[in-house]
């Protein structure tokens, strides 16, 4: 079966450009969790999306970052323009969202670098 | 404010050896926790916990969750090399019947030597 994809699992760029992270839920997950991780703060949410509609964006750190989800086997990431602080490691994990509680299961993630 | 802490936050052991790790959390609504286990990648999943008392096992691998005193605890017994990692403790908050948002703690990173 396949999991969560992401990609590019590297991305190393200048500040000021624009950097867009991409996602693949499992497919029947109606639940899409964007989060972040560096050493200082640990694993963060940033945004999560029910049935693609997002849901709590109060983790997203600023205007710079945006996401979507077009349809339900589909997210992105947008950084514009980006930063040096920006960099770290950004996981896409998605989750069935029901009644019963069901645990969320993580892509291999996309290690950014802003130079 | 939501917030789970873990420990301790590193642990050295010997294989053979059996470790213990805790997590306490406070949160405005529990659902459940959660364990995951980070090697070089993705956090994979090990236990959800929703229930005070019951214990979770896979193997060398067991955990149980305290709802009245706020905390859980992950039990690795006989560890080998191969158990060396961050292990992830998470709360997800809320009633509201979908998934939610996880909380994360810092993690314990587990060094299991030979």
């Amino acid at each position: 079966d396949a999991g969560v994809i992401q990609s590019p699992r590297h991305e190393v760029t200048e500040m000021g450009q624009e950097v867009t992270l991409r996602c693949k839920p499992i497919s029947g997950h109606n639940s899409l969790f964007w989060y972040r991780q560096t050493m200082m703060r640990g694993l963060e949410l940033l945004i999560y999306f029910n049935n693609n509609v997002p849901i709590d964006d109060s983790g997203m750190p600023e205007d710079r970052f945006s996401a979507k989800m077009p349809n339900a086997s589909f997210s992105t990431l947008k950084i514009q323009p980006s930063e040096p602080r920006d960099s770290a490691v950004y996981f896409c994990a998605s989750s069935f969202s029901g009644r019963k509680a069901q645990p969320q299961h993580f892509g291999d993630g996309t290690r950014l670098s802003i130079l | 404010e939501d917030k789970v802490v873990q420990s301790p936050l590193s642990l050295v052991v010997h294989e053979g050896d059996t470790v213990t790790l805790n997590c306490s959390y406070e949160v405005t609504n529990f659902r459940s926790l959660l364990w995951y286990k980070q090697e070089k990648k993705a956090p994979t999943f090990l236990f959800m916990l929703t229930s005070s008392g019951i214990e979770k096992k896979s193997g060398r691998l067991s955990s149980i969750l305290d709802k009245k005193e706020l905390f859980s605890i992950l039990n690795i017994t006989a560890t080998q090399t191969g158990d060396s990692a961050i292990y992830l403790c998470a709360v997800e908050p809320s009633l509201g019947g979908g998934s939610e948002k996880l909380v994360f703690g810092k993690g314990t990173k587990l060094t299991v030597n030979p």
